[in-house]
């Protein structure tokens, strides 16, 4: 079956660096996807990585790694407004979006 | 990028009744899809809107109770028919360009059946 795992949740600090991983089976792979989601607002488009490598983007980066079906979103110098849920995607060979649960991240003062 | 326009933003329905949601994108848009969120939970795929046919959906949901239209490729409506409280969620539409790399969304729609 296809199955997308992120962690429910995560704490960090503002000013902090957070890493929040997911992993991924699909029958296919065409891309993966992170969105960011505030409570009760739609889901916003991030990154997409469909190679190898880090793809940078100011503060946030993502990082992908096909042979282990691993992605990883890297936050910097949190801001409080970065508190939301981090929802983790990836594109099957049908290039239909496979959703992970989210991960609600909590920034601290 | 394109913006997606969804309405109505929120509704309180009686049980039995049905409300139709409508997106409308500010250009062509290759795939549409429509999903929902309960709160705190991730995006189900409820179907594909598929231009000028039947919609394609997902395991566990029928054109009876959500029958969606796409008569062209920037309109997609679903109605959520003959509701229940089991039904209140959120729905969001969905649409991705020619190249597939970013799915867009619309505001979402809060159902809440009493």
């Amino acid at each position: 079956g296809q199955n997308i795992d992120q962690p429910t949740e995560m704490t960090a600090t503002e000013g902090a660096i957070v890493q929040i991983n997911c992993t991924y089976q699909t029958s296919g792979f065409n891309g993966l996807f992170w969105y960011q989601q505030h409570a009760g607002e739609a889901p916003t488009f991030l990154s997409y990585n469909v190679l190898d490598g880090l793809e940078e983007k100011g503060r946030f980066s993502s990082f992908l790694s096909r042979s282990k079906g691993y992605s990883y979103l890297l936050l910097k110098e949190l801001q409080m407004k970065d508190s939301a849920s981090y929802l983790c995607a990836a594109k099957d060979s049908n290039y239909q979006l496979i959703w992970g649960a989210g991960t609600k991240l909590i920034i601290k003062p | 990028s394109a913006v997606i326009s969804q309405k109505p933003s929120r509704d309180i329905c009686q049980r039995g009744t049905s409300l139709t949601i409508q997106c409308q994108v500010d250009s062509q848009v290759t795939m549409m899809f429509w999903y929902r969120q309960q709160p705190g939970q991730s995006l189900t795929l409820i179907a594909t809107a598929n231009q000028g046919s039947e919609a394609t959906y997902e395991s566990g949901f029928v054109i009876d109770k959500f029958p969606i239209s796409r008569p062209n490729l920037t309109f997609s409506t679903l109605t959520v028919s003959n509701m229940s409280p089991e039904d209140s969620s959120i729905y969001l539409c969905s649409g991705t360009g020619s190249e597939g790399t970013e799915a867009f969304f619309g505001q979402g729609t809060r159902l809440t059946v009493v």
